[in-house]
């Protein structure tokens, strides 16, 4: 069955301060890793998706890369705006279902 | 762009009414799902759509019913309603199935009192 875990479960930064989401993933031929965005109240955005060990994609303060084993979410010089809780998913090469990690809450203060 | 819409957007049942959640989507898409959003339990799939005519269970179906009414639209039944169902109710679609770029609505807010 496929797993994910994201670490930390909340992270609170100031303005500037930059770092990074981890999301370790267990699966059966993986597909694809997806990033989303969800604010309070709202459904999930989505932000990347990635097919491969090595692959990076990058939008605007964000950069997602991958491993064998887990992906990160970089983010460079925070503002406020960003704060929101960053859910990933994997589909692996047994279903046709995502499966989700529970997301890291993301808080930035200015 | 509407993108998906869900109606309605906050529900208050009593235990054992039951009700339709309902999705639309103007993106053409093939596959349509439901998800549930539980603190603590991240999304789980209740029910998925590959295409037009064919509904699957997902994760957690007990206590659900689906409709793909017809491409646009997939709805979700709660014959009898739980407390074990309050939930945020989410409804996604993608070009297909396997495609993970979903387009996720803004959510059914369910209370069952």
């Amino acid at each position: 069955e496929d797993q994910v875990t994201q670490s930390p479960e909340a992270l609170r930064l100031q303005e500037g301060e930059s770092s990074s989401l981890n999301c370790s993933y267990t699966v059966s031929g993986l597909r694809g890793l997806f990033w989303y965005r969800q604010d309070p109240g709202k459904g999930p955005e989505f932000l990347f998706t990635l097919y491969s060990a090595g692959e990076e994609k990058e939008k605007e303060r964000l950069k997602a890369t991958l491993t064998k084993k887990e992906s990160f979410l970089h983010i460079t010089a925070p503002k406020p705006e960003d704060s929101a809780t960053y859910l990933c998913a994997v589909l692996g090469g047994s279903n046709y279902k995502l499966t989700f990690g529970k997301g890291t809450l993301l808080t930035v203060n200015p | 762009n509407a993108g998906v819409t869900q109606t309605p957007k906050f529900q208050v049942l009593k235990t054992g009414q039951s009700m339709t959640l309902q999705c639309a989507q103007d993106m053409n898409h093939n596959s349509m799902y439901w998800y549930r959003q539980d603190p603590g339990m991240g999304l789980r799939l209740i029910y998925y759509s590959a295409s037009e005519g064919t509904t699957d269970k997902g994760e957690v179906p007990n206590g659900y019913n689906v409709s793909r009414l017809n491409k646009r639209e997939f709805s979700l039944r709660l014959e009898s309603a739980a407390p074990s169902q309050t939930s945020v109710y989410f409804c996604a679609s993608s070009t297909d199935v396997g495609g993970g770029g979903y387009t996720f609505g803004s959510g059914t807010r369910l209370t069952v009192v």
